[in-house]
């Protein structure tokens, strides 16, 4: 089975642009979170979807949005970007949204905000 | 949802040693995960102990749970340089709350 996968894998913007992430989940699973890692704050949950519908979200202003298609595939959309949204942005999937089910990363997107 | 906090944030030893580091967390839990993330890419999934379990083992790895002292333990037995990555503890609660993860112990091998 093809892991978790997320394009790009590197990106540079500039402060005031928005990004588009996109990750492709594993086959099966329906629910994909995504995570925001920088080395000061660690690793932080953004949002996660299942089945299309948002069910979680973590503690991030509203530029930060999601969505989720009919075959499980979700983007993540950051908007104005600032300079500290320079970081790893990782998405996992899962086969259902149960707190047990194992997460199983992508290698995640790298984004650089000058 | 809660967040862990590894312990100590960095650790380094000679390869066939033995690792360990400990994982705090405050409040009641339903379970708790460990991960493992090798420089700059995704996390590995490790291991998942419940709240009623105090040990558990998946090939070198030890994990314990003592839910009275709100802490784990993850134990890496005869390490190899291939260990060497960051370890990262998601205690989970009841409902449906997602993972939250400290900022790791980063583990270093040196052979």
């Amino acid at each position: 089975k093809a892991g978790v996968t997320q394009t790009p894998r590197y990106l540079i913007k500039t402060r005031g642009q928005q990004v588009t992430l996109s990750c492709s989940p594993i086959s099966g699973h329906r629910s994909v979170s995504w995570y925001q890692q920088t080395p000061g704050q660690g690793l932080q949950f953004l949002f996660e979807y299942f089945s299309e519908t948002q069910r979680n979200k973590g503690n991030f202003p509203g530029r930060f949005s999601g969505r989720q298609f009919s075959n499980s595939r979700s983007e993540m959309n950051v908007s104005t970007l600032e300079l500290g949204d320079s970081a790893l942005y990782l998405c996992a999937s899962s086969r259902d949204s149960h707190p047990e089910e194992t997460q199983y990363f992508g290698p995640g997107t790298r984004l650089l905000v000058l | 949802s809660q967040q862990g906090e590894e312990d100590p944030q960095a650790l380094s030893i000679q390869e066939g040693e033995n690792a360990t580091m400990n994982c705090s967390y405050k409040t009641s839990i339903n379970n708790l995960q460990w991960y493992r993330q090798n420089s700059g890419r995704g996390l590995v999934h490790l291991i998942l102990i419940r709240s009623n379990e105090r040990e558990k083992h998946s090939g070198r790895l030890r994990v314990t749970l003592d839910t009275s002292k709100k802490s784990s333990s993850l134990l890496i037995t005869a390490s190899r340089a291939a260990d060497t990555a960051s370890y990262f503890c998601a205690p989970t609660g009841f409902g449906n709350e997602k993972l939250t993860f400290g900022t790791g112990t980063r583990l270093t091998i040196i052979p």
